[in-house]
C-alpha cells in the first residue's frame, strides 16, 4: 500500500525558515509533488521532484531523497500568506494515482 | 489563465437525497480527476479519466457514486443516495496527458449532508 507521513501542525515566525519533512513508503515511485492550500480553497502547485537533490523556486525550495524515501519543503523569509496547508503527494506504481499525505497545517505569526 | 470550472461551490442537502457535481477542466487537458477531501485531511483520489475512458475508480463507492465523462472533456459526479459521511469537499482536477503531470485543482464543492 501507499503511506505518506507528514506532520500534523506546525508553527514559525514572519521573516524566519520553516522546513516542513515527508516520508513516503510506496509500491513504486514516479515522483514526488508539493501543494499549498489555504483554508476552504483548492491545492495549489508549488514542486515536483522525480530525482533526487534540491529544486529551488523562489522563497520555496524542494528536496528528495528516494533512497530513504524522504523529501522536505523548505521555505524561507515567511510572510503571514505562508500560514496554508502543505500536501506531500507521491505517484507510485498503484496505477499510477497520486496519493496525499494528511497536510502540514502552517501557522506564521508576527 | 486557464482554469479548472466547478459547479455548485456549495450544496446542502439532505440524507437520501441525489446531488450532482460538475467539472469543466483546463481546455486540452486530456486527464481528469475527482477527489474527496475531508475536513483536516489530504484529499483522496475517488475516480481518474483519460479522455472518456475511466483509468481507476477503485476508491470510488460505487453502490452510491457514479461518475462520467461523456464526451471527453467536462464531467459529473453523482451522489445517489447522499449519507451524512459524504459531507466533504469534492474537488475536480486535471491534467495535460501522463500521470506525472502537473494537477491543477478546482475551487471545489462544499458538500454538507444533513
Amino acid at each position: 500500500g501507499q503511506n505518506i507521513d507528514q506532520p500534523t501542525e506546525m508553527t514559525a515566525t514572519e521573516g524566519a525558515i520553516v522546513q516542513i519533512n515527508c516520508t513516503y513508503q510506496t509500491s513504486g515511485f514516479n515522483g514526488l509533488f508539493w501543494y499549498q492550500q489555504h483554508a476552504g480553497e483548492a491545492p495549489t502547485f508549488l514542486s515536483y521532484n522525480v530525482l533526487d537533490g534540491l529544486e529551488e523556486k523562489g522563497r520555496f525550495s524542494s528536496f528528495l531523497s528516494r533512497s530513504k524515501g524522504y523529501s522536505y519543503l523548505l521555505l524561507k523569509e515567511l510572510q503571514m500568506k505562508d500560514s496554508a496547508s502543505y500536501l506531500c503527494a507521491v505517484i507510485g506504481d498503484a496505477g499510477n494515482m497520486l496519493t496525499f499525505g494528511g497536510g502540514t497545517r502552517l501557522m506564521v505569526k508576527p | 489563465e486557464a482554469e479548472v470550472a466547478q459547479s455548485p461551490r456549495y450544496k446542502i442537502t439532505e440524507k437520501s437525497q441525489a446531488v450532482a457535481f460538475w467539472c469543466d477542466p483546463i481546455s486540452g487537458h486530456a486527464t481528469l480527476y475527482w477527489y474527496r477531501q475531508i475536513l483536516g485531511q489530504g484529499p483522496e483520489l475517488l475516480v481518474q479519466f483519460q479522455d472518456e475512458s475511466v483509468v481507476d475508480d477503485s476508491q470510488l463507492p460505487k453502490d452510491r457514486f457514479s461518475a462520467e465523462r461523456l464526451k471527453g472533456v467536462d464531467s459529473t459526479l453523482k451522489i445517489q443516495p447522499a449519507e451524512l459521511g459524504d459531507s466533504a469537499m469534492y474537488l475536480c482536477a486535471s491534467s495535460p496527458g501522463t500521470f506525472t503531470d502537473t494537477q491543477y485543482f478546482g475551487p471545489g464543492t462544499r458538500l454538507t449532508v444533513l
